[in-house]
């Protein structure tokens, strides 16, 4: 079944390091996007990707990184930057402007 | 375990005339429900959100919903219709206040038509 895999489920990062959430879709969709939600908030955009090699920031870009090398790949990279990282992330696919497919979550905590 | 069932995939309305957009949901335990719009070529947009506070909840661009447990409902309405709405929707149903640990469960969409 066509779909979308965000890994990993949880994630624990020190302070002061660069990490990496991975989100994977074999639905052959050409735009994939990436959100993150904090407790009492909706989902803000941080970076989407609407073809391969291109991308565009979202709302809340600054401290985060992405690559689209791939059609089917869109890593998003927390780095030391990104002053508050602890938060909900969620991947998104779609293959035109209406219809999106929602991956399950990455759940990332800094200790 | 939660899901969401919005009931409509296309909806279409005259320019002017009353927007009415459905949502069922199942859950657990006391949900936080949400309404997303996403325009063309665009991110989604948080419309409105419920989290056990008042009932019937007011959003941006003239849009409210109105948390109905009995029914198990949050149909998303407003009023008069504008071109600019024409856009999909997203019901979302979280089961831990909004704080989106493992808890969002999307709709499927409802994609709104305005005809002129």
């Amino acid at each position: 079944d066509g779909g979308i895999t965000q890994s990993p489920k949880y994630l624990f990062r020190k302070e002061g390091q660069n990490v990496t959430l991975s989100c994977e879709q074999n639905l052959n969709h050409d735009a994939m996007y990436w959100y993150r939600q904090d407790p009492g908030q909706g989902l803000r955009l941080i970076y989407y990707s609407q073809i391969v090699n291109d991308f565009q920031k979202g709302d809340i870009a600054e401290g985060y990184s992405v690559s689209r090398e791939k059609k089917e790949s869109f890593p998003l990279t927390v780095t030391s930057a990104q002053k508050n990282p602890t938060a909900f992330y969620l991947c998104a696919s779609s293959m035109s402007i209406y219809g999106y497919t929602f991956g399950s979550g990455t759940r990332l905590t800094v200790v | 375990a939660q899901s969401v069932t919005q009931l409509d995939s296309h909806v279409s309305v005259s320019e002017g005339t009353p927007v009415l957009l459905r949502c069922n949901y199942s859950s657990s335990y006391s949900p936080s429900l949400f309404w997303y719009v996403q325009h063309p070529n665009k991110g989604l947009q948080l419309l409105l959100k419920y989290t056990s506070a008042a009932t019937l909840v007011k959003g941006i661009n003239g849009f409210e919903a109105e948390f109905k447990k009995s029914e198990t409902s949050f149909h998303l309405t407003k009023p008069s219709a504008h071109m600019s709405d024409a856009a999909e929707y997203f019901c979302v149903v979280s089961d831990d206040s909004g704080g989106g640990a493992d808890g969002l469960t999307f709709g499927k969409g409802t994609h709104l038509i305005i005809q002129p």
